[in-house]
């Protein structure tokens, strides 16, 4: 099954303390991406990747780190948490977001809390 | 400034009544226009997307039409169900590696 798995699902954690969010897709796709999604706001995009080692800053960077060594994985790395950075995160991958049949599908969601 | 804007914010309907939301960008070039239906808590999933020469396109109950000229899109919900209530996002992708996101409609169908 075609699938963009995140993990962990929840998680509450304290200020400073890193943390990874892992992404995983099993569909070859070249574009992965995280958005993080607060109330109000929409979904604003972190980071993307065009494709290995291609990395780029999205709208809303700071406090983030990603790294895209295989196709697959997409983990999005939080050096130093803090309060702001509570919020329900989404990884996502298309084949290519400028195409017409590129479609973007989503993880089911990571909840973190940082206390 | 590229922007992707939704009308309205929300809505509250009755079971078996259609609706129809609103999108409004301003990304230029245009490349495509996709929605998507967001449950709560869960990941967005895709409903429909849409390329400049297309007019409009139907998934299922579901039905998006697009005017480039305008620059507006509009998903139509024919007949709707329980199971319609969510946040339906529009999404517009241009000339560039980025995807503008609209902030959502939130529906809520009520029996």
């Amino acid at each position: 099954e075609a699938q963009v798995t995140q993990n962990p699902r929840y998680l509450i954690t304290v200020t400073g303390k890193k943390l990874t969010v892992t992404c995983s897709q099993n569909m070859n796709h070249e574009y992965m991406s995280w958005y993080r999604q607060d109330p109000g706001l929409g979904l604003r995009q972190i980071y993307y990747s065009m494709n290995v080692e291609v990395t780029d800053k999205g709208d809303v960077p700071e406090g983030y780190k990603v790294s895209r060594k295989e196709k697959r994985n997409f983990p999005l790395i939080l050096e130093s948490p803090s309060p702001n950075q509570t919020s329900l995160y989404f990884c996502a991958s298309s084949l290519w977001p400028g195409e017409n049949t590129g479609e973007l599908f989503f993880g089911e969601g990571s909840r973190l809390t940082v206390l | 400034k590229n922007q992707v804007e939704q009308s309205p914010q929300s809505l509250i309907i009755l079971e078996g009544k259609n609706c129809t939301l609103q999108c409004n960008y301003t990304v230029s070039p245009f490349s495509n226009l996709r929605w998507y239906k967001q449950d709560t808590g869960r990941g967005p999933v895709s409903l429909t997307i849409m390329t400049f020469s297309e007019n409009t396109k139907s998934n299922g109950r579901y039905t998006a039409t697009l005017d480039a000229d305008t620059k507006q899109s509009s998903l139509h919900i024919t007949a709707s169900q329980l199971s319609d209530s969510a946040s339906y996002i529009c999404v517009v992708s241009g000339d560039t590696d980025k995807l503008i996101f609209g902030t959502g409609t939130r529906l809520q169908v009520f029996p």
